[in-house]
């Protein structure tokens, strides 16, 4: 079965950073790109992070651009979200998605259950 | 890069048709055959309806189709039915740095 769990969520302060982590399994990891789609409560959705296969093209939403770090180990079949100065507003469901293809234009096709990231004091 | 622009609701009977809209960009959806179509119930992940325009992945129903034109795609459920009640977001592929963009949802209501 193909699967995508994602983990590593939880409350934390302004300022601070958190690791999440999404494990994949049921398919051929590094074979696709895979992405963070987040959701604040009661919001639409927004997409966050993207890497391509070979970790060759990564992309950032320009509201996490030099805060967020994307990254995967195939070995691990696991991708990563590195999140630093973490703000109020980041405060949302986090989702891990595959992508249809290796590089990152192809739609997701495939979506965790989310983890989620409270920021508050 | 700002969001795609979606009804916030649109609604229809059973065995009715509808259609929402998702207006972009020259830099996205004008851009690119790269638009897909979320379907997401309440408390549940979303799931692909429609990729690359109008494709769609296995076992969707062929009652879920899409459609551009220029700036702006479409996606048409015909047929309505009860459990097509959700919130629909579309999505485009939006460049080499900012890959996507989502729209801003709508939410489908089976009167």
């Amino acid at each position: 079965e193909v699967q995508l769990v994602e983990s590593g969520g939880g409350l934390v302060q302004p300022g601070r950073s958190l690791r999440l982590s999404c494990a994949a399994s049921g398919f051929t990891f590094d074979d696709y790109a895979m992405h963070w789609v987040r959701q604040a409560p009661g919001k639409g959705l927004e997409w966050v992070s993207g890497i391509s296969w070979n970790s060759g093209s990564i992309g950032y939403a320009d509201s996490v651009k030099g805060r967020f770090t994307i990254s995967r180990d195939n070995a691990k079949n696991s991708l990563y979200l590195q999140m630093n100065s973490l703000r109020a507003e980041d405060t949302a469901l986090y989702y891990c998605a595959k992508g249809k293809g290796g590089g990152t234009t192809y739609a997701f096709d495939i979506w965790g259950q989310g983890t989620m990231v409270t920021v508050s004091s | 890069q700002s969001a795609l622009t979606q009804p916030a609701s649109v609604s229809g009977s059973p065995g009715q048709s509808i259609t929402i809209s998702c207006t972009g960009t020259s830099s996205d959806v004008g851009s690119y055959n790269l638009v897909s179509w979320y379907q997401q119930h309440p408390g549940k992940a979303p799931k692909l309806m429609i990729y690359e325009v109008s494709k769609r992945p296995s076992g969707v129903s062929n009652r879920f189709s899409g459609s551009k034109s220029g700036n702006t795609a479409s996606l048409t459920i015909s047929g309505l039915q009860a459990e097509d009640e959700a919130d629909y977001y579309c999505c485009s592929y939006a460049g080499s740095s900012t890959f996507k963009v989502f729209g801003g949802g709508t939410k489908l209501t089976v009167l």
